[in-house]
């Protein structure tokens, strides 16, 4: 059974610092790795998708990486901004599913002016 | 473009009571269904999903169900709720047909049930 953890569970920077978001799972037979946001009392935002024959994915300051065989993903945020805290949730297509999501329990970040 | 709805925004209810908590989809036609919910320090959890109408499939045993009577209506509900029951519930979609590679899913805004 897939599972998908999150380390660390919150992350707080000084606005401006570059920032690593680290998310590992236990099955390395993925359709994807998807970065999704969350902000307080909101629902979720997709970000990045990593598809399992891709390394990583770019969109502005965000930069995802996918290493399969050792069960890794991670989201790197260029110059921090105060607007880019919140929840960051890692999930993983599970193979033989209509599409179903398996989700970490996400890092909050906080990024302070 | 598409959106997704959800209501209501927030609910309290008491121990017991029933539930109905309604997702709608616009501007696509034939999705992938689902609902989640969030509960405190337990993340995300995949409650039902439905690939059609009259189709679904549970992923965790419990007093909750759900109904899909029309093709872009998704319904959770309970007869009698308990306290557990309290979370974030979201509902997501997923274009049909499009693989699991490359495509993701579209959340709602979502709902916040307290159970008393």
């Amino acid at each position: 059974k897939q599972e998908v953890t999150q380390i660390p569970a919150a992350l707080s920077v000084p606005e401006g610092e570059n920032l690593v978001l680290n998310c590992s799972f236990t099955d390395s037979a993925i359709y994807n790795l998807q970065w999704f946001r969350q902000d307080p009392g909101k629902g979720l935002t997709s970000l990045l998708l990593i598809q399992s024959s891709q390394r990583e994915q770019t969109s502005g300051r965000l930069n995802a990486s996918l290493d399969k065989s050792s069960g890794r993903s991670t989201l790197y945020i260029a110059a921090s901004q105060p607007g880019d805290s919140a929840t960051y949730l890692c999930a993983t297509v599970a193979p033989g599913s209509q599409g179903n999501l398996i989700f970490g329990k996400g890092t909050k970040l906080s990024v302070k002016p | 473009s598409q959106t997704i709805h959800q209501w209501p925004a927030t609910l309290v209810q008491p121990v017991g009571s029933p539930l109905s908590l309604e997702c709608t989809v616009e501007g696509t036609s034939n999705p992938n269904l689902y609902w989640y919910r969030q509960a405190a320090g337990r993340g995300l959890q995949l409650l039902f999903y439905s690939v059609g109408i009259g189709q679904i499939s549970s992923e965790v045993p419990q007093n909750l169900s759900a109904s899909r009577p029309q093709d872009r209506q998704f319904i959770l509900s309970s007869k009698k709720l308990l306290l557990s029951d309290s979370g974030f519930y979201l509902c997501a979609w997923k274009r049909r047909g499009t693989g699991f590679y490359g495509d993701t899913q579209y959340f709602g805004p979502g709902t916040r049930l307290t159970v008393l």
